[in-house]
């Protein structure tokens, strides 16, 4: 039972660095999700997703890029890595809208921007 | 703006005694709440949820109180158990807005 995989579990990034991340579901869900978690913050919304072909701006979306060419799959990009960049990022996805529906999360990616 | 807020970073109780986990917010458009559980290294998983047209929701330990009129929302553990303890994330949402907000969470610990 996979649910969502997010790779890679671990990186370290330099400033200016470029680096994708890559989030799979195998539950057939429309919706999926990009997260960033910090200390004292929660999560905040990068980008979201509602169907193969279609992403949208989150709360947070400066400094990130994603794309969505496959239904089950979700990719994060970071285009020049900024230490503010430095965080765990959490892919999730969900059977309908995620105001109306739980979230399924991965278990995390920790990038360290130095 | 934090729109949902945690205000206890932390909470620690004894097994077998009661969790009371709180939670504020203010988007007064904010009309469905949920709990989430995390253990270290894992993401988030759903505990419970509920609509703003309900004011008490249950599933077994577990219960969720909403006051509107206070915009604060609880989440009621009894009986406590040390495999309860875990950050606790409080999340809402406006009607079929995808932008759901999450607290910052409440680390819980249950002492045996």
């Amino acid at each position: 039972n996979a649910g969502v995989t997010q790779t890679p579990k671990f990186r370290v990034l330099k400033t200016g660095q470029s680096m994708t991340l890559l989030c799979a579901q195998d539950m057939n869900h429309e919706y999926m999700y990009w997260y960033r978690q910090d200390p004292g913050m929660g999560l905040r919304l990068i980008h979201y997703s509602v169907g193969e072909g279609t992403t949208a701006k989150g709360e947070v979306p400066d400094g990130y890029n994603v794309s969505r060419l496959k239904k089950q799959n979700f990719l994060l990009g970071l285009e020049s890595a900024a230490p503010s960049q430095t965080s765990v990022y959490f892919c999730a996805s969900s059977r309908r809208q995620g105001g109306t529906g739980e979230l399924f999360f991965g278990e995390g990616s920790r990038l360290t921007v130095l | 703006d934090q729109q949902v807020k945690q205000n206890s970073p932390s909470l620690s109780v004894q097994e077998g005694r009661i969790s009371i986990l709180n939670c504020d917010y203010t988007n007064s458009m904010f009309d469905y709440f949920l709990w989430y559980k995390k253990y270290p290294a894992e993401g988030p998983t759903f505990l419970i949820s509920i609509s703003s047209i309900k004011d008490k929701n249950e599933d077994g330990r577990f219960t969720v109180f909403l006051n509107k009129s206070a915009k604060h929302l609880s989440l009621h553990i009894v009986p406590s158990q040390p495999g309860d303890s875990a950050v606790y994330f409080c999340a809402a949402s406006a009607g079929n807005n995808n932008d759901m907000r999450f607290g910052a969470g409440t680390r819980l610990t249950v002492k045996p």
